[in-house]
Order: C-alpha cells, then structure tokens, then sequence
C-alpha cells in the first residue's frame, strides 16, 4: 500500500497565482514529513520538513493529522519555483517512504 | 566541500550481468541511502547505512541486489544477473545521522539493462 500519495503528477499555475501540491500519507504513528525538490538538471534536494516549522522560498507545509496531509503551499508562483516535488515520509520500519512526485509548471 | 559522487553516471549492461554501483557520500556523513527511481514512480527506498552497517535489507527488491559500506565511506550497490525490470536510476543519498537530518543526494546512475 502506498505510505504517500501525490496525487497531482502535473500541476500549472500562472505566474502569481496561488499554488499547492497535495500530499496525503498513511501513518498511524507520529510521522515524520518532508518536501523534496528536483529543478531540471539538478539533483534531488530538501526544501522543507515539518519538524521545523519554517518557510522556504516562500513555500510552507502543515503537517494536518486528522486529515493526514501534509499539502506545500506558496501564496503567489514564481517562474523558479517550476520543479519536481516530493513529498516524503519517515515511518514505520525506519525506513523513508516518498510519493511519485508532482511536477510543477509555472506560466509566465 | 564536493557533494556526494556517484559512478559511473550511465550503465548500459546486457540481461544477465552483474552491474556495480558506487557511491561516495560527503565526508563525515555516518548515514547513506540507496534509492531507485523507475519511469513514472517515485523514490523507492532501497536500504540505509550506519556506519558501515545495514540494519534492515528487507527493502532490497530480491536477493539479487546486495551492498556493503566500507571504512565508513564508499558504498556499492550490486545488481546480479540484471534483469530488464532493474533498468533505473538508482540514487544515493548521505546525511550526518539517520533519517532526521537533511539527506544531500549524489547526481544517480542511470542503469539500463538490454
């Protein structure tokens, strides 16, 4: 069974516009969360986890556990934000579960 | 500092061959990861490393696949008698402990199995 869902694999949004990918997990322990970001032709690199509440380019998640979410949100899209994103899990068996990745395309 | 290294960047190997990959995590990094990632899928967890032990292999895909860790440093992936569904990138990642810190990622390698 999947441990994270992403249920987007492509996302476009204008330039501006308000953006949010979508993570769902599937824990019942206290989970660990992260964001995970590919930008073309770089390699795979952390962008934010839940545990430290801070914001990143802009971007924030909050860990929801009653819905089991764990959305990336960032009130206006930039073109440089136009990437792969991860949504990655730290759970049972200590081993990292990530979903199949949300490709997003800002439109200038 | 230089980042975590992998090679060879592109393999291209016959079914049925034994492929090797290498990883050099950045240095003092105790932990290091072995991810795959297939066409359309996302990051599959392979196996972790502290130190030069693994303390679960159960996300090893078969008994095929084996990797040690030695001195602490480099790691090798090694895939037996390839098969066509083996063809990915396969991802390494190190971090200063397991799991809670920040995993930096090394460029892949690209395996294709013919």
């Amino acid at each position: 069974a999947q441990r994270v869902t992403q249920p987007e694999k492509l996302l476009s949004v204008f330039k501006g516009a308000p953006v949010e990918l979508k993570c769902n997990y599937s824990y019942s322990g206290s989970p660990e969360l992260f964001w995970y970001v590919q930008y073309s032709r770089q390699r795979l690199q952390l962008l934010l986890r839940h545990i430290s509440r801070e914001s990143i380019k802009g971007f924030t998640a909050d860990l929801n556990k009653g819905e089991t979410s764990f959305h990336l949100k960032k009130p206006f899209a930039q073109e440089e934000d136009s990437a792969m994103y991860y949504c990655a899990l730290f759970g049972p068996g200590n081993q990292f579960y990530f979903g199949t990745g949300t490709s997003l395309t800002v439109i200038p | 500092g230089a980042g975590v290294s992998q090679s060879p960047s592109n393999k291209v190997t016959e079914k049925g061959k034994d492929v090797e990959l290498r990883c050099d995590p950045i240095s003092g990094h105790t932990a290091l990861y072995w991810y795959r990632q297939s066409l359309g899928q996302g990051l599959e967890f392979l196996i972790y490393f502290q130190g030069n032990s693994a303390p679960d292999k159960s996300g090893l895909p078969s008994d095929r696949f084996s990797a040690e860790r030695t001195g602490g440093s480099v790691s090798t992936l090694t895939i037996q008698r390839t098969q066509q569904e083996d063809s990915a990138v396969y991802l390494c990642a190190s971090s200063l402990e397991p799991f809670r810190d920040e995993q930096y990622f090394g460029p892949g390698t690209r395996l294709t199995v013919t």
